[in-house]
């Protein structure tokens, strides 16, 4: 089972519409999460951390944590052309060094 | 405001050649420095990262090396280049040392072996 888990994609939405990125972890002890966007041919950019269970809104953007199930979300309302891009999850490991573990991204198309 | 700097931003090499990638960080003292590999279609593979000054983790075996000779400089090296060295490779810091521990990327450098 891969640490953190997330569909490729791509994702396709209408330009508008609420894109929902799900990310699935397998370390049950995990405390810190994040969202990074990154456009194509670009590095990764923090858009989004939380830590505890809930939601956490800024700006269209929120996530969503449920430790007890073991996922992350990321909700985007109102989707623009702009949030084309992929979409990558980190979950900080329990325990020892903070390096986070990155999953594999999901790509984000949003079409007008 | 801290800011991330990595150099070249492109880089086409011969196989066999030589590697060196900086990185340096301005705006803040005793980063933790990390280098990443990101292959085309691929995740992210953490290469090394390291603690303070000359302290190294290496995380794959490979044909890479790295050194970091003052606090805010990370390099990135190798004394022969293999095709499969190819892709996009990151320079990331973070502070805190907590659960909470964040990281930010530099603006990467893409590296092609040919």
């Amino acid at each position: 089972q891969k640490e953190v888990e997330q569909n490729s994609g791509p994702l396709s939405v209408p330009e508008g519409a609420i894109a929902s990125l799900n990310c699935t972890y397998s370390d049950r002890g995990s405390q810190s999460f994040f969202w990074y966007r990154q456009y194509s041919g670009k590095s990764p950019e923090l858009i989004m951390s939380i830590y505890s269970n809930g939601d956490k809104e800024d700006g269209r953007f929120t996530a969503q944590l449920n430790k007890a199930s073991q996922y992350v979300s990321l909700l985007i309302r109102d989707s623009q052309p702009s949030d084309s891009a992929t979409y990558l999850c980190a979950v900080n490991k329990s325990g020892g060094s903070y390096i986070p573990t990155f999953g594999r991204g999901t790509s984000l198309i949003v079409h007008p | 405001s801290q800011t991330i700097h990595q150099w070249p931003a492109t880089l086409v090499q011969p196989v066999g050649s030589p590697l060196s990638l900086e990185c340096t960080v301005e705006g803040t003292s005793n980063p933790n420095l990390y280098w990443y590999r990101q292959a085309a279609g691929r995740g992210l593979q953490l290469l090394f990262y390291s603690v303070g000054i000359g302290q190294i983790s290496s995380e794959v075996p490979q044909n890479l090396s790295a050194s970091r000779p003052q606090d805010r400089q990370f390099i990135l090296s190798s004394k022969k280049l293999l095709l499969s060295d190819s892709g996009f490779y990151l320079c990331a810091w973070s502070v805190l040392g907590s659960s909470r521990e964040t990281q930010y990327f530099g603006p990467g450098t893409r590296l092609l072996v040919l």
